[in-house]
């Protein structure tokens, strides 16, 4: 199974209302991403968060770690309609091959009724 | 700044032809490349890395003599993929960084919608 799986899968919600969304991941980490992706898009960073640090704000993103529970949430505040796409959390992770790369969630796809 | 385009945005190649995906940073040097795959309504998984002047290194159950990796340069990497079935059909998404050490602080491309017919 993938290192990160996300829940809800799907999310709908209505604008002005804040949307959560959870990440959980297996094995260590040296930090946690998230990404958003519009449909048939590609990625767009939205925030990183290191081992050692518990939350961290960004405009309206709100996201938590907690490394004892390999757990992470994505809170957006006072949504928007523009904000539909799919989230996806990534942990950088030592692959198979010896080499670290970016292991990605299942992904939620929130959709913000306007 | 950090950007990374790919050409073609979408290709659509009929079934035993090879299709080449180009992946480039275009304001900075990319040590390191990364190719992705994205089936519909699913997440990314990683293909393979490449890192400039070398071999690329691909992930377990990725067929290197089906997808070819070249990243000649510090700002081109190309994906060909050869003799394409229709299974192939994919989004395929690039990403770059200029740190051989770590995986954070990658800029990824638009992506490549390939349909195989």
């Amino acid at each position: 199974s993938q290192q990160g799986e996300e829940d809800p899968q799907a999310l709908s919600i209505q604008e002005g209302e804040n949307a959560t969304m959870n990440c959980s991941y297996k094995t260590s980490i040296n930090n946690l991403q998230w990404y958003r992706q519009n449909s048939g898009r590609g990625l767009v960073h939205l925030i990183l968060i290191r081992s050692n640090e518990r939350e961290k704000h960004s405009g309206r993103l709100r996201v938590t770690l907690d490394t004892s529970k390999k757990s992470s949430s994505l809170l957006i505040t006072a949504s928007r309609a523009a904000d539909t796409a799919s989230y996806f959390c990534a942990t950088d992770d030592l692959k198979d091959t010896g080499r670290r790369a970016l292991t990605f969630g299942s992904g939620t796809r929130l959709q913000v009724q306007p | 700044g950090a950007v990374v385009s790919q050409h073609p945005s979408w290709v659509i190649c009929k079934s035993g032809t090879s299709v080449k995906i180009e992946c480039r940073s275009l304001d900075f040097q990319a040590t390191t490349m990364f190719w992705y795959r994205q089936f519909p309504k699913q997440s990314l998984m990683l293909m393979a890395t490449s890192n400039e002047g070398s071999k690329a290194t691909y992930e377990q159950g990725v067929e290197k003599d089906k997808f070819l990796i070249n990243h000649a340069s510090l700002t081109l990497s190309t994906l060909t993929v050869t003799s394409a079935h229709p299974e192939d059909s994919s989004f395929y998404i690039c990403s770059a960084t200029w740190d051989r050490s770590t995986s954070y602080e990658q800029y990824f491309g638009p992506g490549t919608r390939l349909t195989v017919t």
